[in-house]
């Protein structure tokens, strides 16, 4: 069965630091997203892609963030300057015609 | 915009014993239902969904859910839970017709007890 895949699977870095996830969504999906969890809470909406744009971003996605899709495979988060409280797990996913999002395995940062 | 709740933060059954975990939906027209399960450390992996038809759906691992229109809810259910049903569940809720965000509920913490 097809997956979304990403890298790394753990990373830790010092606050301020720029951090890139990377991911590989489903090759014929469109539509791309990231989502986060911080620990013990629930699954927040990050940003949506489509068609090499944004197309809708909530407001934790502040200017320190940023998503490219650099290539025809992988789809990119940068946090640019990073804080503690972008401690979490970061989730892609992508989305089929089924509309049905299907989810990478997650990327756990840890901001010291 | 559309919102979830999961009233209960954490359950406690015993191993085959019946489960049924709430699930109430704040959405204009008709949504999009969706129940995912966590395993600690691990993704999300999608259990059922419903989008329109038969209000009661199957999915994977003996689980089903139903959708009440009349009380914006998706209970999701299982006749029988076993020890590796032990997880964290979210209830969530998408835009029909768009290919949109969707909209996780906090969650219900599962322990399954022997």
């Amino acid at each position: 069965e097809p997956e979304v895949t990403q890298t790394p699977s753990h990373q830790v870095t010092q606050m301020g630091q720029e951090v890139i996830l990377r991911c590989v969504p489903i090759s014929n999906h469109l539509y791309f997203y990231w989502y986060r969890q911080i620990l013990g809470q629930k699954v927040e909406f990050l940003v949506s892609f489509y068609n090499n744009e944004i197309s809708e971003k909530s407001e934790i996605f502040d200017d320190q963030f940023s998503v490219e899709r650099p290539d025809g495979s992988n789809f990119t988060l940068k946090i640019r300057s990073t804080k503690l409280e972008d401690s979490a797990m970061y989730f892609c996913a992508s989305i089929s015609g089924a509309n049905v999002l299907t989810f990478g395995a997650g990327s756990r940062l840890t901001v010291l | 915009a559309q919102s979830v709740t999961q009233p209960d933060i954490h359950i406690t059954v015993s191993e085959g014993a019946s489960l049924e975990l709430r699930c109430n939906y704040s959405y204009g027209a008709t949504p999009y239902l969706f129940w995912y399960v966590q395993s600690p450390g691990q993704g999300l992996q999608l259990l059922l969904k419903y989008f329109s038809g038969d209000t009661l759906v199957q999915g994977i691992k003996g689980f089903e859910a139903e959708f009440k229109r009349s009380q914006s809810s998706f209970n999701l259910r299982k006749p029988s839970v076993h020890w590796s049903d032990a997880a964290e569940y979210f209830c969530a809720v998408g835009v029909s017709g768009g290919y949109q965000k969707v909209t996780f509920g906090t969650g219900t913490k599962l322990q399954v007890i022997p």
